[in-house]
C-alpha cells in the first residue's frame, strides 16, 4: 500500500529552527508537495521537490532524497505565526496525489 | 483569498435533510476537486473533475452526490448522511488534472451531523 509518515505534532520556540520530516512509499514518484494549513483555513501550497537537494524560499527551505523515500520542511526564524499544521503530499506514478496525516507545529513565546 | 471559495462556511445539518455545498474558483483552472479532511487522518480525496468531466470517484458513498457544471463551479449535494461524516469538506482546483502544478485550496465546509 501507499503510506506517508510524518510526526503527528511538533513544539519549538520562537526564533528558533524546526525540521519536520515526512517518510513515504508511494506506487511511483513524481514529486512531493509541502502545504501549510492554519486551523480553520484553507491548505496554501508552500514547496514542490521532484529532484534531490534542497530547495529554499526565504525562511522556509525543503529537502528531498527520492532514493530514501524522504523528505523534510525546514523553518528558521520561527514566528508565532508559523503556528499551523504541514501537510507533506507525494505525487505516484498515476499523478494521484498521496496525502500524510500532517504535523501541528506549536510554537512557544 | 486564495482564489476558491466555498459555502457555506459552516453546516449542521440532521440525518435526513439535503443539503449542498458550493465551490467557485477564479483561477482559471480545469480540474477541480472535493476531499474529506477529519482529525488527524490524511486528505481523503472524493472527486475529481477535469474539464467537467468526473474522472475519480474514490468509492463515495452514494450519499454524497457531486455535480460540475462548468469548470469554475462544483457542488456536493448531501443527502441522508451519518454522523461519521461529520469532517471539514475542502474544495480544491489545478490548472489540470494530471501533472504537478500545486492544488489550491478553499477554507472548507465544517459539516457537523446531528
Amino acid at each position: 500500500g501507499q503510506n506517508i509518515d510524518q510526526p503527528t505534532e511538533m513544539t519549538a520556540t520562537e526564533g528558533a529552527i524546526v525540521q519536520i520530516n515526512c517518510t513515504y512509499q508511494t506506487s511511483g514518484f513524481n514529486g512531493l508537495f509541502w502545504y501549510q494549513q492554519h486551523a480553520g483555513e484553507a491548505p496554501t501550497f508552500l514547496s514542490y521537490n521532484v529532484l534531490d537537494g534542497l530547495e529554499e524560499k526565504g525562511r522556509f527551505s525543503s529537502f528531498l532524497s527520492r532514493s530514501k523515500g524522504y523528505s523534510y520542511l525546514l523553518l528558521k526564524e520561527l514566528q508565532m505565526k508559523d503556528s499551523a499544521s504541514y501537510l507533506c503530499a507525494v505525487l505516484d506514478s498515476n499523478y494521484q496525489l498521496i496525502w500524510g496525516a500532517g504535523t501541528k507545529l506549536i510554537i512557544k513565546p | 483569498e486564495t482564489g476558491v471559495t466555498q459555502t457555506p462556511r459552516h453546516l449542521v445539518m440532521g440525518m435526513t435533510n439535503k443539503k449542498s455545498l458550493k465551490c467557485e474558483q477564479h483561477l482559471g483552472h480545469n480540474a477541480m476537486y472535493w476531499y474529506k479532511q477529519s482529525a488527524k487522518k490524511p486528505l481523503e480525496l472524493m472527486f475529481v473533475y477535469n474539464f467537467k468531466e468526473q474522472t475519480e470517484n474514490n468509492s463515495v458513498p452514494s450519499r454524497f452526490s457531486p455535480e460540475c457544471p462548468n469548470s469554475s463551479h462544483l457542488f456536493l449535494h448531501l443527502h441522508t448522511l451519518q454522523p461519521e461524516d461529520s469532517a471539514l469538506y475542502l474544495c480544491a482546483s489545478s490548472p489540470q488534472g494530471e501533472g504537478n502544478q500545486p492544488q489550491h485550496f478553499g477554507d472548507g465546509t465544517r459539516l457537523s451531523i446531528l
